[in-house]
């Protein structure tokens, strides 16, 4: 199957820093990303739609200013949580969908979990 | 917004139980998916159904797709602590974004 890898796997940083998370998909073009917020024992929230070459689409009450997406290339997406704060701490992940596959199916990546001190 | 409710929220049971995780929506999708996510990593692709009336087994997972295409289930038979995770459905409207379940947490004690 598809492979999706997201680094870092974890991050702790100080408040008021920016932390960039990578998304990368290994073995497969992706034109489009999704990044996703993910509170304990909950679903998964959608951030941002990451497309190659335009700008993200953001989902209602998302910062576009705080979360910064850039997608440069067929393979990497990114996250930036710019001047991070205690509440920005969460487990994010992101997902790609392989170019032409009509069905829909999303491969994830393992996910990051940032804290915020 | 398409929205998909998925129930139990939470699932406790023994193992050798068996356990149905049910998905329901109002909105017709193309396809729907079913992904299990363990703490601290991405949630993994179990199966996609595409077809109204479709099942589909993995081992002792049965998933079923409804006629209409607007709800599916997930059955486990004889539950075991490997199968303890998150369980998430998702469904793929024919324009549009990925819409989520709320999840079901399911928890198989020894």
């Amino acid at each position: 199957g598809a492979v999706v890898s997201q680094h870092p796997s974890w991050v702790i940083c100080k408040s008021g820093t920016s932390v960039k998370i990578e998304c990368r998909s290994l073995d497969f073009q992706a034109t489009t990303m999704f990044w996703y917020r993910q509170f304990p024992k909950q679903s998964l929230m959608l951030m941002a739609t990451s497309n190659e070459g335009s700008k993200a689409t953001y989902e209602q009450g998302v910062e576009k200013d705080k979360f910064l997406i850039n997608h440069a290339s067929l393979t990497l997406s990114t996250l930036t949580v710019t001047s991070a704060h205690p509440e920005d701490s969460s487990f994010y992940i992101c997902s790609a969908r392989a170019s032409g596959r009509a069905t829909g199916e999303l491969f994830f990546g393992e996910g990051s979990r940032l804290t915020v001190l | 917004t398409q929205l998909l409710e998925q129930s139990p929220q939470f699932l406790s049971i023994q193992e050798g139980e068996n356990l149905t995780v049910y998905c329901n929506s109002s909105s017709v999708f193309s396809s729907l998916q079913w992904y299990r996510q363990e703490p601290g990593e991405g949630p993994v692709l179990l199966v996609t159904v595409v077809t109204g009336g479709e099942v589909k087994k993995l081992k002792r997972l049965t998933f079923q797709f409804g006629d209409a295409r607007k709800d599916s289930s997930l059955h486990i038979t004889a539950a075991q602590p490997g199968d303890t995770g998150l369980y998430l459905c998702a469904g793929a409207p024919y324009y549009g974004k990925l819409t989520f379940g709320q999840g079901t947490i399911l928890t198989v004690h020894p």
